[in-house]
């Protein structure tokens, strides 16, 4: 199976501050990557799929990145409803596996 | 607007079977996989598995072989996961999700199983 190392497993970070969330793949899964936000008692929403493509109605600040088997979730100008649990998938080969999450506060 | 609509929340006795559903609406009920995925507060999220509403093909994760089993009935633009010999190890919240856009883009809204006696 493909492992997806996620990290880190929370954070705290201050209004319109920056913040970065990464994860690792075991192996080559090329840009079959998606990103997840998972907000208290909702279910997960897409927010980056093919690894850098915006899903729909996502906002602008929300960005994707890859290098090599690492994948990069990049937040700028962190608003109050970027609360929550965030999550990468990896659809390359079942099976499919998610990294385990990260909790995001705002300060 | 597509919606995936699941059933209620269930209570069900260890050993026994549930049949959770995901009714599909907004949008060509074949065109898209349907997937399931488990998620719990220590395991975090599991995917399941994995149906072709047009084929009814499937693919499983090994660790839910004998455990989840997945259908659809096309009539309704529904699909199914049935769970057998239940443990408490199965309680936990049950997604179905649609594969578009190269990522689930359409969740339901979750139903939570409970295995209690």
């Amino acid at each position: 199976d493909i492992q997806m190392t996620q990290s880190p497993a929370s954070l705290s970070a201050s209004l319109e501050e920056i913040v970065t969330i990464t994860c690792q793949a075991s192996q080559d899964i090329g840009n079959y990557l998606s990103w997840y936000q998972q907000k208290l008692g909702k279910s997960p929403q897409l927010l980056i799929h093919s690894a850098t493509s915006l899903a729909d109605g996502v906002p602008s600040r929300f960005s994707g990145s890859r290098s090599g088997t690492q994948y990069s979730l990049k937040i700028n100008r962190l608003q109050v409803e970027d609360t929550g649990i965030y999550y990468c998938l990896q659809h390359y080969s079942a099976p499919l596996t998610f990294g385990s999450g990260t909790k995001l506060e705002i300060k | 607007q597509v919606q995936l609509q699941q059933s209620g929340a269930e209570l069900v006795k260890p050993g026994t079977s549930v049949k959770l559903s995901c009714k599909a609406s907004g949008y060509t009920f074949t065109s898209n996989h349907m997937n399931w995925i488990k998620q719990t507060t220590g395991q975090g999220l599991e995917w399941i598995g994995i149906i072709n509403p047009g084929s009814g093909g499937t693919s499983y994760n090994v660790k839910f072989k004998g455990k989840a089993t997945l259908t659809v009935d096309k009539s309704s633009s529904t699909a199914f996961m049935q769970l057998s010999s239940l443990t408490p190890e199965d309680s936990a919240v049950y997604y179905c999700a649609r594969y578009g856009n190269s990522g689930f883009d359409y969740w339901g809204q979750g139903v939570m199983v409970t295995v209690s006696s």
